[in-house]
């Protein structure tokens, strides 16, 4: 069965300071791995993914994450934290091929950066 | 411009009554999706339609209907409500239902008394 896991309900960063988020997954097959933001009362946004190729992916906002085959993990960084970049964070799994698309998100990691 | 718009924004309603959300979507996709989101955040897929054709059902209760005159629309219908009905529901679409990143909606905060 795949599964995603986000170890850490909330991270703690100062403004200015690196930020990582944690996921990691199981999946049969090769895996399509998503990052999504929350902001309070909005919805989900679209930071980045990985398909395929570099394991190094950049997204949205200057986020970026790390896809590693052999820990099954695809965590979310960033090198200089913003106050703003305060928000949910999800990581997502894409199911088998025949399953439509259907995305499976880990619990969420609540992101606090302090000035 | 709007890409995903649901409506309601807010739905407060008592147990028992029928109540639906509309979805459109203006980004010419061809997956639309529903998903209903906890008290506790926690996001879990409810239906997904490709090209008006139900492709996911995940096991919700047949008082949730959803329904898709076209493929930019994909709307929830729910019958009888519970307590237990009370979440967030989000829409969203996608190009197709093969790899790509999904769009979602806003929400739509369901409060059943």
């Amino acid at each position: 069965a795949q599964s995603v896991a986000q170890p850490e309900d909330q991270v703690n960063v100062a403004e200015g300071n690196p930020l990582t988020v944690k996921c990691t997954y199981s999946v049969s097959g090769n895996p399509y791995l998503f990052w999504y933001v929350q902001y309070p009362n909005r919805g989900l946004q679209f930071l980045l993914k990985y398909i395929t190729g570099d394991n190094l992916v950049k997204g949205s906002y200057g986020f970026e994450a790390e896809f590693n085959k052999s820990q099954t993990s695809f965590h979310l960084k960033k090198p200089s934290a913003l106050v703003s970049d305060s928000a949910l964070y999800f990581c997502a799994v894409r199911a088998l091929y025949n399953q439509g698309g259907k995305l499976i998100f880990g619990q969420g990691t609540e992101l606090s950066v302090k000035p | 411009d709007t890409a995903v718009s649901q409506t309601p924004k807010y739905l407060v309603t008592q147990m028992g009554n029928d109540k639906s959300i509309k979805c459109e979507q203006n980004l010419g996709h061809d997956t639309m999706y529903w998903y209903k989101q906890d008290s506790k955040k926690f996001l879990k897929i409810m239906f997904s339609y490709n090209n008006k054709e139900l492709i996911i059902n995940e096991t919700v209760p047949n008082r949730f209907s959803p329904k898709s005159p076209d493929k930019a629309h994909l709307n929830l219908h729910i019958n009888s409500l519970e307590l237990g009905d009370s979440a967030v529901y989000f829409c969203a679409s996608s190009r197709s239902s093969s790899g790509n990143e999904q769009f979602f909606g806003p929400g739509t905060r369901l409060t059943v008394l």
